[in-house]
């Protein structure tokens, strides 16, 4: 069974960092490209950052662009968000989300349940 | 402001129909599929349609999506209580170096 568990998320002040991990499990995750998404409260969705297998492509919102680092470590299973220089519009549920294939378009086939960053003084 | 273009939100009675629109162009829906999320109240987005019309194992086949040039729409039949949800449509975009983009959501109220 795909399990992803976020972790990481919390109270941080404007122009502070924060780093989110999601742990996966339940399947063969060097094979599959990852992404996360997130969901500001009362909000729609909103697609962050995306990373393929390998990490040789990565792509970012224009709105993290510059201020947000994806990264994975495959021998770990894990995925990564680095934050810095956030910002209150950054105030958000983050979601792990699992790529059906390897590459950046294939889509999302799976969600963790997420981490909650709030940006506030 | 979404690039993807949804009602904000759609109802029906048990038993009915109903149809929920998407709206693209064509560095999305052009030449890339559309997908549909179920997101149920307090809890995570799940995969309802893939590749324009494909259900997921599991997926009820009340369910049914369809794509026609830039345009998508998500089909729900004999609507259920447990289907009020918010319906999010999905497409991969090639503007700029490429990326994911979502519609702003429909709210789907089951009266």
């Amino acid at each position: 069974e795909v399990q992803l568990a976020e972790s990481g998320g919390g109270l941080v002040q404007p122009g502070r960092s924060l780093r989110l991990s999601c742990a996966a499990s339940g399947f063969t995750f060097d094979e599959y490209a990852m992404h996360w998404v997130r969901q500001a409260p009362g909000k729609g969705l909103e697609w962050v950052s995306g990373i393929t297998w390998n990490s040789d492509s990565i792509a970012y919102a224009d709105s993290v662009r510059g201020r947000f680092t994806i990264s994975r470590d495959n021998a770990k299973n894990s995925l990564y968000l680095q934050m810095n220089s956030l910002r209150a519009e950054d105030t958000a549920l983050y979601y792990c989300a699992k790529a059906d294939e390897y590459q950046m378009r294939d889509y999302f086939d799976f969600w963790g349940q997420g981490t909650l960053v709030t940006v506030s003084s | 402001q979404s690039v993807l273009t949804q009602p904000p939100s759609a109802s029906g009675t048990p038993g009915q129909r109903v149809t929920i629109s998407c709206s693209g162009s064509s560095s999305n829906f052009g030449s890339h599929y559309v997908y549909w999320y179920q997101q149920l109240p307090g809890t995570a987005p799940k995969l309802l349609i893939y590749r324009n019309n494909q259900r997921p194992s599991g997926v009820p086949d009340r369910f049914s999506g369809s794509k026609s040039g830039t345009s998508a729409s998500l089909a729900i039949s004999g609507l259920r209580s447990d289907d009020e949800a918010d319906y999010y449509c999905a497409a991969w975009d090639d503007s700029l170096s490429g990326y994911w983009v979502f519609g702003g959501g429909t709210k789907l109220t089951v009266l």
